[in-house]
């Protein structure tokens, strides 16, 4: 069975600073999918990057991107120009490409706070 | 505009009954799921749905039940065998053939003992 884990559960990081959040998990298959959530004090889940593991190249969606290293199974997300609207509780997750796994269910890590100073 | 709908955001439940959570959404996604969120521990899967009068059971389903009776709405039914039903859970649905999409969530309910 996949696993992730988060080992972080609370980070800070200064306003305009950068931060990296860490994420492991751990597969046999070598096709999947990986995702960072947000979930800012609404609860809201939102989407934040997406990779796909059959591509080597680090996925980046304007001041978020991903550093990932297969052979290690690390995902982390490095948010640049912090901002006060980017603290939330961020999630990493995992999802296999085999869509009768588990019905393609994500299976999430167990979250990292992230507090943005002023 | 398309999305899921879950409903109440807040809930009250009495020992020994049973309460039902609303998810409906209107994106015509045939995948479905029900999740438990816990300080500290993430997301837990509960149920399920892949298609219309099929679901199945994820890691934590003891205590929970659900249908699917249509495409469009996904009910989750927290009985009173569920021991410590207090939590934050999540509705979300996803496109069954497009798994690099991720979920659509809806915005949850919170569901405490009294």
């Amino acid at each position: 069975a996949q696993t992730v884990t988060q080992s972080q559960p609370e980070m800070s990081v200064q306003e305009a600073e950068t931060v990296t959040l860490s994420c492991t998990y751990d597969t046999s298959e070598s096709d999947y999918y990986l995702f960072w959530y947000k979930q800012p004090p609404s609860r809201q889940m939102i989407l934040v990057i997406r990779q796909e593991a059959y591509k080597q190249q680090n996925a980046t969606e304007n001041r978020f991107s991903v550093n990932f290293q297969k052979a290690a199974k690390s995902f982390s997300l490095k948010i640049s120009d912090s901002q006060l609207g980017d603290a939330a509780m961020y999630f990493c997750a995992y999802r296999s490409t085999l869509i009768y796994n588990q019905g393609g269910k994500l299976i999430f890590g167990q979250g990292t706070e992230l507090s943005v100073k002023p | 505009d398309g999305g899921i709908t879950q409903s109440p955001k807040y809930l009250f439940r009495k020992e020994g009954q049973n309460v039902t959570l609303s998810c409906e959404q209107n994106l015509n996604h045939d995948a479905m799921y029900w999740y438990r969120q816990d300080p500290g521990q993430g997301l837990r899967l509960i149920y399920y749905s892949q298609i219309v009068n099929d679901f199945q059971k994820g890691d934590i389903a003891e205590g929970y039940s659900v249908s699917r009776e249509k495409k469009e709405s996904f009910p989750l039914t927290v009985t009173s065998a569920q021991k410590n039903p207090t939590a934050f859970y999540l509705c979300a649905s996803s496109s069954r053939t497009g798994n690099r999409y991720g979920y659509t969530f809806g915005s949850g309910t919170r569901l405490t003992v009294v």
